[in-house]
């Protein structure tokens, strides 16, 4: 079954230090989104890249597809303390109508 | 969170009692989402309405019961749940437009978490 598996599990870096994380997925798709998540709360929806993209940009964020690949990165530039969240790659397969596949996530935590 | 509020926020059940959630849309969304989110384990979506009727159910046990009287309302009905249940229950919705096929953004509530002791 197709699903976004995340890596690395968990990261630590210091402010200011750039994040990236990495996506890996099984089956085609139509899309794929990031979504954050601060301790215990509701997902918030990021960025989402097409397939037929290769990069895309909001702000600090920078996400890469490589469909070729079955893989997406998210980077985040000069990092702050409220960066700190769990990060979730999601795909959206051909025929799933919408149903978001969520990979176990990334766990950044970025030291002031 | 802004859009998608949940109700409580935080709820502790014994197995024999029946409880609801309740999820509320402000954002004029057509379709609906419960997810299920537990310590060490993706996020599993549990069931999916659109335009209010009920177009996935991702093999979830009938202990769960989901309930969406209109567009902008959701609720996931418990009743005799089991430990095993305890976990974050996220709601989520997003508009859908059917000739894109799907996969747009999904916009989540802040959850509730449930502990079934």
């Amino acid at each position: 079954s197709q699903q976004g598996e995340e890596d690395p599990q968990a990261l630590s870096i210091q402010e200011g230090e750039n994040a990236t994380m990495n996506c890996s997925y099984k089956t085609s798709i139509n899309n794929l989104q990031w979504y954050r998540q601060n301790s215990g709360r509701g997902l918030v929806h990021l960025i989402l890249i097409r397939s037929n993209e290769r990069e895309k940009h909001s702000g600090r964020l920078r996400v890469t597809l490589d469909t070729s690949k079955k893989s997406s990165s998210l980077l985040i530039t000069a990092s702050r303390a409220a960066d700190t969240a769990s990060y979730f790659c999601a795909t959206v397969g051909g025929t799933s109508y919408g149903k978001l596949t969520f990979g176990q996530g990334t766990i950044l935590t970025v030291h002031p | 969170e802004t859009g998608v509020t949940q109700t409580p926020r935080h709820l502790v059940m014994g197995m024999t009692n029946k409880k609801s959630l309740k999820c509320e849309q402000h954002l004029g969304h057509n379709a609906m989402y419960w997810y299920k989110q537990s310590a060490k384990k993706p996020l599993e979506l549990m069931f999916v309405y659109n335009f209010k009727e009920q177009t996935e159910n991702n093999s979830v046990p009938s202990r769960f019961s989901p309930e969406c009287p209109n567009s902008s309302h959701l609720f996931l009905h418990l009743h005799t749940l089991q430990p095993e249940d305890s976990a974050l229950y996220l709601c989520a919705s997003s508009f859908r437009r059917w000739t894109s096929g799907g996969g747009e953004t999904q916009y989540f509530g802040p959850g509730t978490r449930l502990l079934v002791l």
